[in-house]
């Protein structure tokens, strides 16, 4: 089973921040957070990831809360090619050889004209 | 350029075929995986590797098969037994015990069964 919770489905005007909740209450201290998505019919393409603290890049940026329970993917001025879903996962260290990565339904993100 | 490569994009069979789909990566990573993706469903494991001539069973192997012979190559094959093989698949990679690094994934190989 995954490891994390995300809502089904969000819209989002064009040219505004889309805010995507994910809650990871599990999540164990040496877990990164990783923020994946699809567009259709493609491979899901890297976005960002991060520990315990906020991450931005060119993409989006990353706000973890301080108990780690939950995060958010925050894409600062949503264009319709931001139309996708959204995976996110909590990313085990390996070598214990329990899994790979662990892949919900994710939120499909639809921004809106 | 780096990346990893699943070929082919598209794929028919016939009922009760074995069939194989590539997966190559040149980016020297270690762990490889391979995914099933249903309609309007999320990604399920199927098999991952991470090292050369070792494997292990993800969520739904059943009716699948795989190798690791070279580091670059991770073929899966969907065999007869596999009651619904109809899906994309995709194909991923990272680098092994480096869980701050992410996972590049192909394009996907859409395999239609009928």
């Amino acid at each position: 089973d995954a490891k994390t919770t995300q809502p089904p489905s969000m819209d989002c005007a064009e040219g505004r921040a889309a805010n995507l909740p994910c809650n990871h209450s599990t999540i164990s201290g040496n877990e990164y957070v990783y923020w994946y998505r699809q567009i259709h019919s493609q491979g899901p393409q890297y976005i960002i990831h991060g520990l315990k603290n906020n991450e931005t890049n060119e993409m989006a940026s990353l706000i973890i809360t301080e108990d780690r329970k939950s995060s958010t993917l925050i894409l600062p001025h949503a264009t319709l090619r931001d139309t996708a879903v959204y995976y996110c996962i909590v990313r085990a260290p390996s070598g214990g050889g329990a899994d790979g990565l662990t892949f919900g339904k994710g939120t499909h993100l639809i921004i809106q004209p | 350029d780096g990346g990893i490569t699943q070929s082919p994009k598209y794929l028919f069979r016939k009922e009760g075929q074995n069939v194989t789909l590539s997966c190559e990566q040149n980016l020297n990573h270690d762990a490889m995986y391979w995914y099933r993706q249903d309609p309007g469903q999320g990604l399920r494991l199927i098999y991952y590797s991470q090292i050369v001539n070792d494997f292990q069973k993800g969520d739904i192997a059943e009716g699948y098969s795989v190798s690791r012979e070279k580091k670059e190559s991770f073929p899966l094959t969907v065999t007869s037994a596999q009651k619904n093989p109809t899906a994309f698949y995709l194909c991923a990679s990272s680098i092994e015990g480096r869980p701050n690094t992410e996972a590049f994934f192909g394009q996907g190989t859409r395999l239609t069964v009928v």
